[in-house]
């Protein structure tokens, strides 16, 4: 597609539950992040890859949090046992370059998780 | 470590009015700063950048910010407001060549009142 697609747009989840968050980069971008925003605050960076290595997971909350991308361009978030503070949106962005964060990043709609 | 203020979490101006969305940054490293725009049920995108060169930059829709590194500030100007730019703008910083992450600021949600 033209922009990066994120998926699903809402989810509802149970305390406890196991949830997946995909996100489809634009094609050929080598870079790729993920963003939890939570209500009335700017995006928090949670994890950054460069083709298929995860190079940086320092933003990753807990152990319970969890990404992968293993061919370079679909990337999964997945949270483990969500708990009500994980509501948010997670949002997805990728980037042409290899520069981390210093060329413009294009992101996705994001995907607001609500846990019960 | 880097950081970044908005100050203002709601700005409201009149059409043709000037905008001016403050943010302030802190940062260990000679900084790159940028502006994001969110428009409703849209993703974020990009406004304009700082990296080196020339202080003041130029945007999209006719937005600006000049780089003040005695202010520590990258302030967001537009001479005329326009109804289109009602949303929401974020300021962010990144550590310069190589960092992997930006920090953002809280936002500052602009009403355009006609």
């Amino acid at each position: 597609g033209a922009g990066v697609s994120q998926s699903p747009r809402y989810k509802v989840a149970k305390r406890g539950q196991d949830v997946a968050l995909r996100c489809d980069p634009i094609s050929g971008h080598v870079s790729l992040f993920w963003y939890q925003q939570a209500l009335g605050q700017g995006p928090e960076f949670l994890t950054y890859f460069q083709n298929e290595a995860q190079l940086d997971k320092s933003g990753l909350p807990s152990d319970r949090f969890f990404a992968e991308r293993p061919e370079g361009s679909v990337s999964t978030l997945k949270i483990q046992r969500t708990q009500q503070e994980d509501s948010a949106v997670y949002l997805c962005a990728s980037s042409s370059g290899v520069a981390g964060a210093t060329g413009e990043l294009f992101f996705g709609e994001g995907s607001r998780l609500t846990v019960l | 470590a880097q950081s970044v203020t908005q100050l203002g979490s709601h700005v409201s101006v009149s059409e043709g009015a000037l905008v001016l969305l403050r943010c302030n940054y802190s940062s260990s490293v000679p900084p790159y700063l940028f502006w994001y725009v969110q428009y409703p049920n849209q993703g974020l995108q990009l406004l304009l950048k700082y990296t080196t060169g020339a202080t003041l930059v130029k945007g999209i829709n006719g937005f600006e910010a000049e780089f003040k590194k005695s202010e520590t500030s990258f302030h967001l100007t537009k001479p005329s407001a326009h109804m289109s730019d009602a949303a929401e703008y974020f300021c962010a910083v990144s550590g310069g060549t190589g960092a992997n992450n930006l920090f953002f600021g809280t936002g500052t949600r602009l009403t355009v009142i006609p």
